[in-house]
């Protein structure tokens, strides 16, 4: 079964600072796996995603992924944070099942608080 | 282009009573999602429709919970009669179509349901 775990639920930065969430993946069939943001009382907004064509996947607002089949991994970095950072970030696979496709799994989040 | 919009933003009930939730996903977008989002918690997916019909309600609590999207167009998930743990956001979410997994979903702004 396809699952997804956001190590740290908040994770703190100060401005300026090297930007690190974790996201690890378990997948039967090889995934297509995405980064997710949530402003305050906003939807979510697709960061990046990665479809197999390159293994390091760069997105919006400076931030990248890159995607590790050996440890299952799929970790987010930025590496200056910046105060507008400050939100609350979703890993999440995607895959058929069923009858049902594109189908996304979230893992629980993680809260990004920038410190000045 | 209009993003996916939902009403009411935020609702106040009492445990038993009733609520709907509206979505009208982006245009041209064949596929509509609700998604459930408890505090603290990733989305889960509540159903999926491919037009007008369902592919996926397996995490719908059918007891009580109901969805529609009668035209292909826009979508109507309720709640009767609603208990205190159904206190969450509901996203409403909508892509081109589900032939791939890599099928970006755009989000709407979600509606936060309070149940008393």
């Amino acid at each position: 079964a396809q699952s997804v775990t956001q190590l740290g639920s908040h994770v703190s930065v100060s401005e300026g600072a090297l930007v690190l969430l974790r996201c690890n993946y378990s997948s039967s069939v090889p995934p297509y796996l995405f980064w997710y943001v949530q402003y305050p009382n906003k939807g979510l907004q697709l960061l990046l995603k990665y479809t197999s064509a390159a293994t390091l996947v760069k997105g919006i607002n400076g931030f990248e992924a890159e995607f590790k089949k050996s440890e299952t991994s799929f970790h987010l970095t930025k590496p200056s944070a910046h105060m507008s950072d400050a939100a609350e970030y979703f890993c999440a696979v995607s895959f058929s099942y069923g009858g049902a496709t594109n189908k996304l799994i979230f893992g629980t989040g993680t809260l990004l608080a920038v410190q000045p | 282009e209009a993003g996916v919009a939902q009403s009411p933003r935020y609702k106040i009930i009492e445990k038993r009573q009733s609520v709907a939730f509206w979505c009208n996903p982006i245009s041209g977008h064949a596929t509509l999602y609700w998604y459930q989002q408890i505090l603290g918690q990733g989305p889960k997916l509540l159903i999926q429709f491919q037009n007008n019909g369902v592919v996926d309600d397996s995490q719908l609590p059918k007891d009580r919970f109901s969805a529609e999207r009668l035209k292909g167009v826009d979508s109507t998930l309720k709640i009767q009669p609603a208990k205190l743990e159904d206190s969450a956001v509901y996203l409403c979410a909508s892509s081109l179509d589900s032939e791939t997994s890599l099928r970006e979903q755009y989000f709407g702004p979600g509606t936060r349901l309070t149940v008393t």
